[in-house]
């Protein structure tokens, strides 16, 4: 059972424009939440988290909003940019370990 | 030079090869952790350590073993490889539950 969902497997923005990619989990016990921006031929880099004690965090043009009660997360990039194109990982992680589940990811596009 | 170094990038190997990967890093972390990436699949952890004494199964740790050398060394074997193993492997280290996590480039092996 995937207890990290990404079910938008790719989403096109016009440059300017918002960009929302969403998340659900469904373990409860999750206290932290993060975002990973992967470039072809790199590495996931991190971009943003947020804590479940949160709803919202804040960094410049990125906003993670935290829905608990829902299981649902989501980010938001305000303006879209054509270097924000890449694919968007949504991790989560809980007790002592601090291991990270994944996503699948979204595979974002934004058009100039 | 990078944080996270992880060596070789590329590999071809015939199935029933051993085969190891070896990650080092320069962040002074206590956590390292090994994912595998399946084509259009999120990240999923094969094994994790906290410290070199510390090696825990992740959740596809068959065919797999590890070994940490030293705090800043990771590496992963595959000890007969069969071409379902063919996949992208990324190490990752991060300095505690739930912060960020570092990862390296990843290594592309295809297992024929």
């Amino acid at each position: 059972d995937q207890q990290v969902k990404q079910n938008s497997p790719s989403l096109s923005v016009q440059e300017g424009r918002i960009s929302i990619l969403n998340c659900d989990y469904t373990n409860s016990m999750f206290d932290y939440f993060l975002w990973y921006k992967k470039y072809p031929a790199e590495g996931p880099t991190f971009l943003i988290s947020i804590s479940s004690i949160k709803d919202k965090n804040e960094d410049g043009r990125f906003t993670v909003f935290l829905n608990k009660s829902a299981k649902h997360l989501s980010l938001h990039i305000v303006p879209s940019q054509p270097g924000d194109s890449a694919v968007y990982f949504c991790a989560a992680s809980w007790g002592r370990a601090g291991k990270s589940t994944f996503g699948d990811g979204t595979t974002l596009t934004v058009k100039p | 030079d990078a944080d996270v170094t992880q060596t070789p990038r590329n590999r071809i190997t015939k199935t029933g090869k051993r085969i190891m990967l070896e990650c080092s890093q320069t962040k002074g972390h206590d956590r390292m952790y090994w994912y595998r990436q399946d084509p259009g699949l999120g990240l999923r952890l094969i094994y994790y350590s906290f410290d070199v004494k510390d090696i825990n199964k992740g959740e596809i740790s068959d065919g797999y073993s590890v070994s940490r050398q030293a705090q800043a060394k990771f590496s992963l074997s595959l000890e007969s490889a069969i071409p379902n193993q063919t996949a992208l492997y990324f190490c990752a280290t991060s300095d505690s539950a739930g912060a960020e996590a570092f990862f390296g480039q990843g290594t592309r092996l295809t297992v024929v």
